[in-house]
């Protein structure tokens, strides 16, 4: 199958900082990308859908001056979290489909982020 | 607005035993349902899926099943392995939009 990855996959860092995770598909071109969040026992949330070289649709209560994404091309899309604090401590998963598919996602393996 | 539920946080059973994992939606548009596995610190991978006009699809040990009049569906996984142990998603969509993830449940399969 295809194959999803992110960077880095656990990043800790102080309140006020920004972070920068990346999603990378690796043998295809991925035409939408996903960004989730996951908290402890609770079920991924969809954060925002980016297309490539288009701004990204948030879903309702995501900031998007917080959490910025950035699909430059169809392999790489960013998510940057602003002036982290710890309530964004999370697990954030990407996952990506090819054309207008959405029979199956591939998913990143996510990102570990700790806020101090 | 939870729209997909899995009302079982955990489940636990014997190797070689069925394993049922179970979920509801509310939304009535969905046409796809999947179910995920997925294990600690990394991303869901896909398991099978089924579409709204089945009632059941199967490949190998995995059987989802699909009663559209209950909103409900379920994974059977038989016989189980403890390789099967991890936390299983079920999502739902409609054509062209996004994906409903349930809470998980959290299967071990005891040797």
């Amino acid at each position: 199958g295809a194959v999803v990855s992110q960077h880095p996959s656990w990043v800790i860092c102080k309140s006020g900082t920004s972070v920068k995770i990346e999603c990378r598909s690796l043998d295809f071109q991925a035409t939408t990308m996903f960004w989730y969040r996951q908290f402890p026992k609770q079920s991924l949330m969809l954060m925002a859908t980016s297309n490539e070289g288009s701004k990204a649709t948030y879903e309702q209560g995501v900031e998007k001056d917080k959490f910025l994404i950035n699909h430059a091309s169809l392999t790489l899309s960013t998510l940057t979290v602003t002036s982290a604090h710890p309530e964004d401590s999370s697990f954030y998963i990407c996952s990506a489909i090819t054309g207008t598919s959405y029979n199956e996602q591939f998913f990143g393996p996510g990102t570990r982020l700790t806020v101090l | 607005d939870q729209q997909v539920k899995q009302n079982s946080p955990s489940l636990s059973v014997q190797e070689g035993r069925i394993s049922i994992l179970n979920c509801d939606y509310t939304n009535s548009m969905f046409d796809y349902f999947l179910w995920y596995k997925k294990y600690p610190a990394e991303g869901p991978t896909f398991l099978i899926s089924i579409s709204s006009i089945k009632d059941k699809n199967e490949d190998g040990r995995f059987t989802v099943f699909l009663n559209k009049s209950a909103k409900h569906l379920s994974l059977h996984i038989v016989p189980s392995q403890p390789g099967d142990s991890a936390v299983y998603f079920c999502a739902a969509f409609y054509t062209g939009n996004q994906f409903y993830f349930g809470t998980g449940t959290s299967l071990t399969v005891i040797p």
